[in-house]
C-alpha cells in the first residue's frame, strides 16, 4: 500500500500493551470531537467520537479523554494488536460543516 | 467506507489535461467534501457542499472545480492550472450535525 505520512509523530508499542495518542485542538469553541483511524493506501475509517459535554466516553477497546481546559484530546487502545497499526488523526467540529482535521500520529505495533 | 464510493482508485494525467475524480453516495447526506492528502500532512479541503446547486471553495481550491447537480454526486475536476496534482484524494459526506464518513480515496499520478 501506499504511505499516508512519510514524516508524522510515530509512537511504536508493544503488542498487548496499552496505547494513548494525543491530540491538541486549536479552536476553543469546537464542541464536537472525532478520532479516525487510516490504513495505508485507504481512506479514514470513523472510530470514536465526543462531544464537548463530555470528558469521557467508551467503545470498544477504545477510549477518548477530552480536556477542555488545555484543548487536549487523547485516544486510549487497550490490549493494541497488529491490526490497529495505522495513522490516527483527531478532528474538531464549531458546529458547522467544516472539521478540521490534525496531522496524524502514525502507531507501530510490535509483535 | 460507509456508501461512499470513489473511483478510479489509480488516475494518471498528462500535462495540460483536466481530469475528473468521481465520488457518489448513498447515505443521503446533504454535505460532500473533498480533501487532498500529501505525505506527512492532514488534510486539506478543496472545496465542499452543504446542498445541491451549491459549493463552496476549501483552503486549496485554485486549480480544482467541482459541481453539485445531484444529492448523490461531487465530482472533482483537476485542471491543467494545479501544477502539483499528485496526491491522495478523498471525497466525505456527512447528515448535519454529524461526523464525516469518507471514501477510499483515488491516488493521482502525473505522467
Amino acid at each position: 500500500g501506499e504511505s499516508v505520512g512519510l514524516h508524522l509523530p510515530t509512537l511504536s508499542v508493544q503488542e498487548g500493551d496499552n496505547s494513548i495518542i494525543n491530540c491538541a485542538y486549536s479552536n476553543s469553541a469546537s464542541d464536537y470531537f472525532i478520532w479516525y483511524k487510516q490504513e495505508s493506501g485507504k481512506g479514514p475509517q470513523f472510530i470514536i467520537d465526543i462531544r464537548s459535554n463530555m470528558d469521557k466516553r467508551q467503545g470498544q477497546r477504545v477510549t477518548v479523554l477530552l480536556n477542555k481546559t488545555v484543548k487536549h484530546l487523547s485516544l486510549q487502545i487497550a490490549a493494541t494488536q497488529p491490526g490497529d497499526s495505522a495513522v490516527y488523526f483527531c478532528a474538531e467540529n464549531t458546529g458547522g460543516f467544516k472539521t478540521i482535521f490534525g496531522a496524524g500520529t502514525r502507531l507501530f505495533v510490535k509483535a | 467506507d460507509g456508501g461512499i464510493t470513489q473511483s478510479p482508485k489509480y488516475l494518471f494525467r498528462k500535462e495540460g489535461q483536466n481530469v475528473t475524480l468521481s465520488c457518489e453516495q448513498n447515505l443521503n447526506h446533504d454535505a460532500m467534501y473533498w480533501y487532498r492528502q500529501d505525505p506527512g500532512q492532514g488534510l486539506r479541503l478543496i472545496y465542499y457542499s452543504q446542498i445541491v446547486n451549491d459549493f463552496q471553495k476549501g483552503d486549496i481550491a485554485e486549480g480544482y472545480s467541482v459541481s453539485r447537480e445531484k444529492k448523490e454526486s461531487f465530482p472533482l475536476t483537476v485542471t491543467s492550472a494545479q501544477k502539483n496534482p499528485t496526491a491522495f484524494y478523498l471525497c466525505a459526506s456527512r447528515a448535519s450535525g454529524e461526523t464525516q464518513y469518507f471514501g477510499p480515496g483515488t491516488r493521482l499520478l502525473v505522467l
